[in-house]
């Protein structure tokens, strides 16, 4: 298995409150990305990186926010979390170009 | 837009018998189609696709690319409880700066009953 470690695994919150989810990888892929996982959706792209400090947006960016400062740790923020946002978060990272996606275990978050 | 179209989203099958599973796809670009098998976690990687007509073969699960159709298809033959899971299809529709952006379909949850 691919080194992919996602925490916390599991948080509940209050609409309004900040929310950061880590990505941690010790494989030093240079790509990594946050997907979202809800029921009917399949996977959407939130935010994906290609270096340190380097990032962009996904299909479904608005109301997060991303950080890459090393190349082993990607993180997700949720600014203000809304309701609409309670889901499954994976974290996935790639070695190159044309090489397939690992996939972290993933963060269930709800907020109520 | 682009889109990928996974058929059916849900198969109940006995345990020993062969399913194919269908993804369909229309994007403007397309680089790879990728298949995934998602039990209670993690999707984990089980192939990925470029060329047409050549099938890639892993045991009992094999697949096969269509690009002048659309569609790949996933075939799993002499099925077992194990293999009870969503399998994801995926379509690498675009590359940023080397990063590959992955437009994912519904899933297809498959079932084997013993």
């Amino acid at each position: 298995d691919a080194g992919i470690t996602q925490s916390p695994r599991h948080k509940v919150t209050e609409t309004g409150t900040p929310v950061t989810l880590r990505c941690h990888q010790t494989e030093n892929h240079r790509y990594m990305y946050w997907y979202r996982q809800d029921p009917g959706h399949g996977l959407r792209l939130i935010h994906y990186s290609y270096g340190v400090k380097d990032t962009d947006k996904g299909e479904v960016s608005d109301g997060y926010s991303v950080s890459r400062s090393k190349t082993e740790d990607f993180l997700l923020t949720l600014e203000s979390a809304t309701s609409s946002q309670t889901s499954v978060y994976f974290c996935a990272i790639s070695r190159d170009r044309v090489t397939e996606q690992y996939f972290g275990p993933g963060t269930r978050l709800t907020v109520t | 837009e682009d889109k990928v179209v996974q058929s059916p989203l849900s198969l109940v099958v006995h345990e020993g018998d062969t399913v194919t599973l269908n993804c369909s796809y229309e994007v403007t670009n397309f680089r790879s189609l990728l298949w995934y098998k998602q039990e209670k976690k993690a999707p984990t990687f089980l192939f990925m696709l470029t060329s047409s007509g050549i099938e890639k073969k892993s045991g009992r699960l094999s697949s096969i690319l269509d690009k002048k159709e659309l569609f790949s298809i996933l075939n799993i033959t002499a099925t077992q409880t194990g293999d009870s899971a969503v399998y994801l299809c995926a379509v690498e529709a675009a590359r940023i700066q080397g990063a590959q952006k992955l437009v994912f379909g519904q899933g297809t949850r498959l079932t084997i009953n013993p």
